[in-house]
């Protein structure tokens, strides 16, 4: 079975700097997905930003940037230029890409908090 | 263009009462996934419907909760009696078909004291 583990439980960033989460992840499988998604207050599951694993390049969504190392199994998510509005709960993702159940698999999560 | 709609927020109810969860995903959204977000932790996946089939309900305890997707659009969850440990954070996704990026409702806090 795959598994997803985050070791940061909490983070914290002075705001403009960068921040990096980390997470990393088991699977036996050679075809997947991954994804950092953003829960603040609200409860709102937010896509941030989403991985193919057969693609080498790591995937970049503005400020958000992430450093894939398929054969260590890390997925690590990096903000820059953080911002007030980037203080939330992370979440690292894994969803497999041949078994036909599309379920996420989620990590614990990071709680990052943004100090003005 | 509506996102995922879950009522209610929130909810209190008193242990071996009965509770239900509604959920209204993004039209024209085939896919519906029920999840469960115990504090502290990720979301699990209770079910899943493709339509008004529920095609992956592995994960969902059987013995008290139940769920419906009467003419593959509105979902409802039900657990019936709740329990202390229910306690969590019940959340609502829907995906246009199958594998495709799934967009999260805000959720129902359930409190059973």
């Amino acid at each position: 079975a795959q598994t997803v583990t985050q070791s940061q439980p909490e983070m914290s960033v002075q705001e403009a700097e960068t921040v990096t989460l980390s997470c990393t992840y088991d699977t036996s499988e050679s075809d997947y997905y991954l994804f950092w998604y953003k829960q603040p207050p609200s409860r709102q599951m937010i896509l941030v930003i989403r991985q193919e694993a057969y693609k080498q390049q790591n995937a970049t969504e503005n400020r958000f940037s992430v450093n894939f190392q398929k054969a260590a199994k890390s997925f690590s998510l990096k903000i820059s230029d953080s911002q007030l509005g980037d203080a939330a709960m992370y979440f690292c993702a894994y969803r497999s890409a041949v078994d036909s159940s599309y379920k996420l698999i989620f990590g614990s999560g990071t709680r990052l908090l943004v100090r003005p | 263009e509506a996102g995922v709609v879950q009522s209610p927020r929130y909810k209190i109810i008193e242990k071996k009462q009965p509770v239900a969860f509604w959920c209204n995903p993004i039209s024209g959204h085939n896919t519906l996934y029920w999840y469960l977000q115990n504090l502290g932790q990720g979301p699990e996946l209770l079910i899943r419907y493709e339509n008004e089939e529920a095609v992956d309900d592995s994960q969902l305890p059987k013995d008290r909760f139940s769920a419906e997707r009467l003419k593959g659009v509105d979902s409802t969850l039900k657990i019936q009696p709740a329990e202390l440990g229910d306690s969590a954070v019940y959340l609502c996704a829907s995906s246009s078909l199958g594998p495709e990026q799934q967009y999260f409702g805000p959720g129902t806090r359930l409190t059973v004291l």
